[in-house]
């Protein structure tokens, strides 16, 4: 089966400038997650969707993020205006359904290979 | 609250020696751990996950982790490494029950020497 897609790869912009970036999850992964990860950092979850609807967004920054998932399949992680301390690699992970119901976590994420940010 | 802590930042062995990866964890619930590898420009993959089930966990690759309740700890091991094992390794915890909230530690960074 595909993986979890993320482009682009790659993205360098200077300060102030917005940038967006885009993932498409696993086919029929209803939750979707948006990780941050800081060089030397583990990922920090900034948003996690069910379906399109938001589940945690309180890590979002949302004075310059933002995210939306409106057909509950692919979304879109935006950054405008774009800060130095924003360079970072977003990752985006998706899981399956089962993985919420059942009674035990299973914690399995399916991660895309990341998009890389660089600010300048 | 919960958090999780690798002892080592980076940790360098002998190609065919063993691994040991650090990881003490802090949950006022009774946890569920993880371990995540992340090789170069690749997305994170799951090594094992721990959900109060046996305390000898064995993942995929040969690796292992023992979970220590009395030592809070998670270490992960591996009896003879490969250069393939060259990575970012990442213990997680998450409060049991809850599929979100996955606290990942900074991550250590395996080096194997041939």
């Amino acid at each position: 089966e595909a993986g979890v897609a993320q482009s682009p790869r790659y993205k360098i912009i200077e300060k102030r400038q917005s940038v967006a970036f885009w993932c498409n999850p696993i086919s029929g992964h209803a939750t979707l997650y948006w990780y941050q990860q800081i060089l030397g950092q583990g990922p920090k979850l900034l948003i996690q969707f069910q379906n399109n609807g938001v589940v945690d967004d309180s890590q979002l920054p949302k004075d310059r993020f933002s995210a939306e998932r409106l057909k509950g399949v692919d979304s879109t992680l935006k950054i405008q205006p774009a800060k130095l301390e924003d360079s970072a690699v977003y990752l985006c992970a998706s899981s399956s359904p089962r993985s919420l119901r059942d009674r035990e976590n299973t914690g399995e994420l399916f991660f895309g290979e990341g998009s890389r940010l660089t600010v300048l | 609250a919960q958090s999780v802590t690798q002892l080592d930042s980076h940790v360098s062995v002998s190609e065919g020696t063993p691994v040991l990866l650090r990881c003490n964890y802090s949950s006022s619930y009774s946890p569920s751990l993880f371990w995540y590898v992340q090789h170069p420009n690749k997305g994170l993959q799951l090594l094992l996950k721990y959900t109060s089930a046996a305390t000898l966990v064995k993942g995929i690759n040969g690796f292992e982790a023992e979970f220590k309740k009395s030592e809070t700890s998670f270490h992960l091991t591996k009896p003879s490494a490969h250069m393939s094992d060259a990575a970012e390794y990442f213990c997680v915890v998450s409060p049991s029950g809850s599929a979100r909230q996955l606290t990942f530690g900074s991550g250590t960074q395996l080096t194997v020497l041939p």
